[in-house]
Protein backbone atom coordinates (compact mmCIF):
# COMPACT_ATOMS: atom_id res chain seq x y z
CA UNK A 1 0.00 0.00 0.00
CA UNK A 2 1.67 3.23 -1.16
CA UNK A 3 -0.01 5.12 1.32
CA UNK A 4 -1.13 8.90 0.43
CA UNK A 5 0.84 10.18 -2.13
CA UNK A 6 1.52 13.80 -3.33
CA UNK A 7 3.02 15.63 -6.45
CA UNK A 8 5.18 17.52 -6.98
CA UNK A 9 7.78 17.50 -3.29
CA UNK A 10 8.54 21.20 -4.08
CA UNK A 11 7.47 23.84 -6.51
CA UNK A 12 8.59 27.31 -6.91
CA UNK A 13 6.62 29.78 -8.72
CA UNK A 14 5.81 33.88 -9.08
CA UNK A 15 3.62 35.86 -7.79
CA UNK A 16 0.39 36.12 -10.08
CA UNK A 17 1.08 32.56 -11.09
CA UNK A 18 -1.71 29.58 -10.78
CA UNK A 19 -0.47 26.27 -9.24
CA UNK A 20 -1.95 22.92 -9.36
CA UNK A 21 -1.07 20.07 -6.66
CA UNK A 22 -2.02 16.59 -6.99
CA UNK A 23 -2.73 14.11 -4.31
CA UNK A 24 -3.44 10.41 -4.38
CA UNK A 25 -5.35 9.01 -1.56
CA UNK A 26 -4.93 5.80 0.47
CA UNK A 27 -6.15 2.71 -1.07
CA UNK A 28 -10.41 1.83 0.09
CA UNK A 29 -9.80 5.95 1.10
CA UNK A 30 -12.29 8.10 -0.65
CA UNK A 31 -12.19 11.46 1.15
CA UNK A 32 -9.76 13.88 0.20
CA UNK A 33 -8.48 16.64 2.36
CA UNK A 34 -6.26 19.72 1.79
CA UNK A 35 -4.53 22.20 4.50
CA UNK A 36 -2.06 24.63 4.17
CA UNK A 37 1.01 24.69 6.72
CA UNK A 38 2.74 27.72 6.59
CA UNK A 39 5.99 28.45 8.17
CA UNK A 40 6.16 27.70 12.17
CA UNK A 41 2.28 27.59 12.32
CA UNK A 42 -0.27 24.28 12.92
CA UNK A 43 -1.83 23.01 9.62
CA UNK A 44 -5.12 25.07 8.31
CA UNK A 45 -8.30 23.12 6.98
CA UNK A 46 -8.52 24.40 3.73
CA UNK A 47 -11.23 21.89 1.58
CA UNK A 48 -12.65 18.52 1.83
CA UNK A 49 -13.51 16.50 -1.20
CA UNK A 50 -16.03 13.53 -1.28
CA UNK A 51 -18.21 11.83 -4.06
CA UNK A 52 -16.30 14.70 -6.38
CA UNK A 53 -17.61 17.47 -4.47
CA UNK A 54 -16.68 20.24 -2.41
CA UNK A 55 -18.40 19.07 1.38
CA UNK A 56 -16.75 21.03 3.52
CA UNK A 57 -14.50 24.68 3.46
CA UNK A 58 -12.21 26.41 5.40
CA UNK A 59 -11.52 30.49 5.58
CA UNK A 60 -9.89 30.45 2.21
CA UNK A 61 -10.12 33.13 -0.94
CA UNK A 62 -11.81 31.52 -3.91
CA UNK A 63 -8.11 31.61 -5.74
CA UNK A 64 -8.34 28.63 -3.67
CA UNK A 65 -10.39 25.56 -5.56
CA UNK A 66 -10.23 21.81 -6.00
CA UNK A 67 -11.25 19.03 -7.98
CA UNK A 68 -11.90 15.25 -7.07
CA UNK A 69 -11.51 12.53 -9.57
CA UNK A 70 -13.79 9.53 -9.99
CA UNK A 71 -10.84 7.32 -9.07
CA UNK A 72 -10.96 9.27 -5.64
CA UNK A 73 -7.34 11.62 -6.31
CA UNK A 74 -7.70 15.30 -5.77
CA UNK A 75 -6.70 18.85 -7.21
CA UNK A 76 -5.85 21.67 -5.46
CA UNK A 77 -5.45 24.61 -7.63
CA UNK A 78 -4.68 28.27 -6.34
CA UNK A 79 -4.55 31.13 -8.98
CA UNK A 80 -2.85 34.78 -8.81
CA UNK A 81 -0.24 33.47 -6.14
CA UNK A 82 1.21 36.04 -3.53
CA UNK A 83 4.23 35.44 -1.47
CA UNK A 84 1.54 34.44 1.69
CA UNK A 85 0.69 31.24 0.33
CA UNK A 86 4.43 29.47 0.36
CA UNK A 87 3.49 27.00 2.83
CA UNK A 88 3.41 23.22 2.65
CA UNK A 89 0.40 22.18 1.29
CA UNK A 90 -0.59 18.18 2.80
CA UNK A 91 -3.28 16.34 1.60
CA UNK A 92 -5.01 13.96 4.02
CA UNK A 93 -6.85 11.03 2.90
CA UNK A 94 -9.78 8.90 4.84
CA UNK A 95 -13.02 7.21 4.48
CA UNK A 96 -15.98 9.24 4.55
CA UNK A 97 -17.01 10.13 8.31
CA UNK A 98 -14.31 7.51 9.07
CA UNK A 99 -12.58 8.67 12.44
CA UNK A 100 -8.65 8.64 11.10
CA UNK A 101 -7.20 10.47 8.43
CA UNK A 102 -3.40 9.56 7.05
CA UNK A 103 -1.49 12.75 5.44
CA UNK A 104 0.57 12.68 2.38
CA UNK A 105 4.23 13.86 2.37
CA UNK A 106 3.14 17.50 1.20
CA UNK A 107 4.67 19.56 -1.40
CA UNK A 108 6.02 22.75 -0.42
CA UNK A 109 5.19 25.59 -2.60
CA UNK A 110 7.57 28.85 -2.44
CA UNK A 111 6.04 32.02 -4.16
CA UNK A 112 9.07 34.69 -5.44
CA UNK B 1 -15.32 29.00 16.19
CA UNK B 2 -13.75 25.85 17.50
CA UNK B 3 -10.19 27.14 18.82
CA UNK B 4 -7.40 24.54 19.95
CA UNK B 5 -4.90 26.13 22.27
CA UNK B 6 -1.80 23.91 23.44
CA UNK B 7 0.83 24.91 26.05
CA UNK B 8 3.87 25.16 26.31
CA UNK B 9 4.72 26.09 22.66
CA UNK B 10 8.08 25.25 23.44
CA UNK B 11 9.56 22.55 25.82
CA UNK B 12 13.27 21.35 26.51
CA UNK B 13 13.37 18.80 28.66
CA UNK B 14 16.09 16.87 29.89
CA UNK B 15 16.45 13.05 28.89
CA UNK B 16 14.86 10.12 31.35
CA UNK B 17 12.62 13.81 32.68
CA UNK B 18 8.95 13.35 32.87
CA UNK B 19 6.73 16.48 31.21
CA UNK B 20 3.30 17.01 30.16
CA UNK B 21 1.79 19.21 27.12
CA UNK B 22 -1.67 20.52 27.46
CA UNK B 23 -4.24 20.74 24.92
CA UNK B 24 -7.58 22.63 25.40
CA UNK B 25 -10.13 23.02 23.02
CA UNK B 26 -13.59 25.60 22.90
CA UNK B 27 -16.22 23.89 21.70
CA UNK B 28 -17.51 19.92 21.90
CA UNK B 29 -16.06 16.88 20.44
CA UNK B 30 -15.49 13.93 20.98
CA UNK B 31 -12.52 13.10 18.20
CA UNK B 32 -9.14 14.38 19.19
CA UNK B 33 -6.16 13.10 17.61
CA UNK B 34 -2.27 13.97 18.15
CA UNK B 35 0.30 14.15 15.19
CA UNK B 36 4.16 14.28 15.72
CA UNK B 37 5.82 16.13 12.86
CA UNK B 38 9.79 16.20 12.03
CA UNK B 39 11.45 19.26 10.34
CA UNK B 40 10.69 19.54 6.47
CA UNK B 41 8.20 16.38 6.87
CA UNK B 42 4.86 15.14 7.00
CA UNK B 43 2.41 14.57 10.04
CA UNK B 44 2.89 10.98 12.08
CA UNK B 45 -0.65 10.47 13.71
CA UNK B 46 0.53 8.92 16.76
CA UNK B 47 -3.31 8.47 18.84
CA UNK B 48 -6.89 8.99 17.74
CA UNK B 49 -9.11 9.52 21.01
CA UNK B 50 -12.91 9.01 20.68
CA UNK B 51 -14.03 8.94 24.28
CA UNK B 52 -14.37 10.85 27.63
CA UNK B 53 -11.49 9.38 29.62
CA UNK B 54 -9.78 7.43 26.76
CA UNK B 55 -6.22 6.72 27.52
CA UNK B 56 -3.85 5.41 24.90
CA UNK B 57 0.06 4.53 25.69
CA UNK B 58 2.96 4.12 23.31
CA UNK B 59 6.48 3.81 24.29
CA UNK B 60 7.19 6.51 26.64
CA UNK B 61 3.94 8.45 25.20
CA UNK B 62 0.65 8.20 26.64
CA UNK B 63 -2.53 10.56 25.85
CA UNK B 64 -5.84 11.24 27.57
CA UNK B 65 -9.02 12.94 26.90
CA UNK B 66 -10.78 14.78 29.38
CA UNK B 67 -14.31 15.85 27.14
CA UNK B 68 -16.33 17.74 30.10
CA UNK B 69 -12.86 19.69 30.98
CA UNK B 70 -12.50 20.20 26.97
CA UNK B 71 -8.74 19.11 27.98
CA UNK B 72 -5.92 16.40 26.16
CA UNK B 73 -2.72 15.40 27.78
CA UNK B 74 0.30 14.23 26.28
CA UNK B 75 2.53 12.66 28.63
CA UNK B 76 6.22 11.96 27.97
CA UNK B 77 7.72 9.63 30.38
CA UNK B 78 11.95 9.20 30.30
CA UNK B 79 12.35 11.13 27.80
CA UNK B 80 14.81 10.22 25.39
CA UNK B 81 16.63 12.63 22.29
CA UNK B 82 14.46 10.54 19.76
CA UNK B 83 11.14 12.29 20.81
CA UNK B 84 12.78 15.81 19.80
CA UNK B 85 9.72 17.01 17.26
CA UNK B 86 6.59 19.04 17.06
CA UNK B 87 3.89 17.84 18.40
CA UNK B 88 0.30 18.92 17.19
CA UNK B 89 -3.29 17.95 18.89
CA UNK B 90 -6.15 18.33 16.83
CA UNK B 91 -9.87 18.08 17.19
CA UNK B 92 -12.57 17.24 14.74
CA UNK B 93 -15.83 18.88 14.87
CA UNK B 94 -17.57 16.94 12.25
CA UNK B 95 -15.86 14.12 10.76
CA UNK B 96 -12.07 12.68 9.99
CA UNK B 97 -10.41 15.53 7.83
CA UNK B 98 -11.60 18.54 8.64
CA UNK B 99 -9.24 18.95 11.33
CA UNK B 100 -8.70 22.42 13.66
CA UNK B 101 -4.84 21.96 15.26
CA UNK B 102 -3.53 23.83 17.44
CA UNK B 103 0.29 25.42 17.28
CA UNK B 104 1.93 22.95 18.02
CA UNK B 105 4.73 22.07 20.79
CA UNK B 106 7.80 22.05 19.94
CA UNK B 107 10.03 19.31 22.11
CA UNK B 108 13.98 19.24 22.52
CA UNK B 109 15.05 16.41 24.19
CA UNK B 110 18.82 17.32 25.51
CA UNK B 111 21.16 15.10 27.32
Amino acid sequence: DAGVTQSPTHLIKTRGQQVTLRCSPKSGHDTVSWYQQALGQGPQFIFQYYEEEERQRGNFPDRFSGHQFPNYSSELNVNALLLGDSALYLCASSKWLDTEAFFGQGTRLTVV
Amino acid sequence: ELKVEQNPLFLSMQEKKNYTIYCNYSTTSDRLYWYRQDPGKSLESLFVLLSNGAVKQEGRLMASLDTKARLSTLHITAAVHDLSATYFCAVDEYNAGKSTFGDGTTLTVKP
